[in-house]
């Protein structure tokens, strides 16, 4: 079945880095794109970066623009965040999903389906 | 910065209509999605483009949109049914990508 593992997660110092992996299965790896989803304890969701299916585009939230790096290796049916300078406001949950939806005429359409189960992360010092 | 206004919490005792709202100014253009997140559990996409069903996913749920606002309507509310519901959706452009504040479901 689609699967989605996060792993990585912990607790960083404040200004220190981590990477998240992202491990996929059950599914045509390439042909999707990937997303990194956060939630800080007890708060909402807040989406984090977006890489496309072949690697070759890649979008972030304001929030984590400049720090966090996404990447994938579709040998490995990997996703990565490499995340740097982090701050406290970067403590969460971080899921990642895998990317459905279509395009047609009218434009292109996209939800995230399935999800991980989430990997924790800690800033503090 | 776009954002996606929802109610804090929803209640409602089961067997019950259970309406969540979602409003948002690109709505009227844009597709809402709406996840489904049990306690300690990750989400799950109960409806997607406004008003379809993934499989799977119980036909209580369903999805609707009018205007600036998108409702998720969940007939004859089950206990099991509680949990946190996000809408997502983008700004007119597609390039900010925002969930709602989440609404919390009781079913008591």
């Amino acid at each position: 079945q689609v699967q989605l593992v996060e792993s990585g997660g912990g607790v960083v110092q404040p200004g220190r880095s981590l990477r998240l992996s992202c491990a996929a299965s059950g599914f045509t790896f390439s042909n999707y794109a990937v997303h990194w989803v956060r939630q800080a304890p007890g708060k909402g969701l807040e989406w984090a970066a977006l890489i496309s299916d072949d690697g070759t585009k890649k979008y972030y939230a304001d929030s984590v623009k400049g720090r966090f790096t996404i990447s994938r290796d579709n040998s490995k049916n990997m996703v990565y965040l490499q995340m740097n300078s982090m701050t406290a406001e970067d403590t969460a949950v971080y899921y990642c999903a895998r990317e459905g939806g279509y395009c047609n005429s009218a434009g292109c359409y996209s939800w995230f389906d399935p999800w991980g189960r989430g990997t924790l992360v800690t800033v503090s010092s | 910065s776009y954002e996606l206004t929802q109610p804090p919490s929803v209640s409602v005792s089961p067997g019950q209509t259970a309406r969540i709202t979602c409003s948002g100014d690109a709505l009227p253009k844009k597709y809402a999605y709406w996840y489904q997140q049990r306690s300690g559990q990750a989400p799950v996409l109960v409806i997607y483009d406004d008003s379809k069903r993934p499989s799977g996913i119980p036909e209580r749920f369903s999805g609707s949109s009018s205007g600036t606002m998108a409702t998720l309507t969940i007939s004859g509310a089950q206990v099991d049914d509680e949990a946190d519901y996000y809408c997502y959706s983008t700004d007119s452009s597609g390039k900010e990508r925002v969930f709602g504040g989440g609404t919390k479901l009781t079913v008591l």
